[in-house]
């Protein structure tokens, strides 16, 4: 079975170019979620969406992050304009919501350099 | 929002040795995840635990929650190069669907 896929890898730019990370996650689950990984701060919590509707996007840095997931097989994160603060890997993650345990999944993660 | 404290930071030790990884909260927690995160890759769930003195074995490894719920332990016995990464603590609400919380980790080197 296929994991969640997360597009690019790794991608390069230069600050106050738009990027766009997207992501498709794992057939079935109707929960998403997009992390940041930096030394500095560790994982943290951006945006999670249950049946496609946002539910709690406290954890995006600034509006230059906006989220979108149009249906049950897609979602981007897009950074507008790029900073080079903004360099971290981001995960995609998700899960089918259950009463008894929410295992997440992840993808590999896009590896993001703002210069 | 939960502050979760790992310890230590960084291990390094030779194959063969013993050790103890700790996960710690000023706040109770309402269930802890443990995951291992290898470099390029995302973390995967290890063990998932919820009731205070919980105590679960997945082979070499032990993960233990503390009986006020606001501390855990991963102890690996006979350590292998394989269970070189990074160790991740996580709180969930569990039983839905929300955010994790993640610690820092602790990255651990198994030297051959």
């Amino acid at each position: 079975d296929a994991g969640v896929i997360q597009s690019p890898r790794h991608e390069v730019t230069e600050m106050g170019q738009e990027v766009t990370l997207r992501c498709k996650p794992i057939s079935g689950h109707n929960s998403l979620f997009w992390y940041r990984q930096t030394m500095m701060r560790g994982l943290e919590l951006l945006i999670y969406f249950n049946n496609n509707v946002p539910i709690d996007d406290s954890g995006m840095p600034e509006d230059r992050f906006s989220a979108k997931m149009p249906n049950a097989s897609f979602s981007t994160l897009k950074i507008q304009p790029s900073e080079p603060r903004d360099s971290a890997v981001y995960f995609c993650a998700s899960s089918l919501q259950t009463t008894s345990g929410d295992e997440q999944f992840f993808g590999p993660g896009t590896r993001l350099t703002v210069l | 929002t939960q502050l979760l404290e790992q310890s230590p930071q960084f291990l390094s030790i030779q194959e063969g040795e013993n050790l103890t990884v700790y996960c710690n909260s000023s706040s109770v927690f309402s269930s802890l995840q443990w995951y291992r995160q290898e470099p390029g890759e995302g973390p995967v769930l290890l063990v998932t635990v919820v009731t205070g003195g919980e105590v679960k074995k997945l082979k070499r490894l032990t993960f233990q929650f503390g009986d006020a719920r606001k501390d855990s332990s991963l102890h690996i016995t006979a350590a292998q190069p394989g269970d070189t990464g990074l160790y991740l603590c996580a709180e969930t609400s569990g039983g839905g669907a929300d955010g994790l919380t993640f610690g820092k980790g602790t990255h651990l080197i198994i030297q051959p």
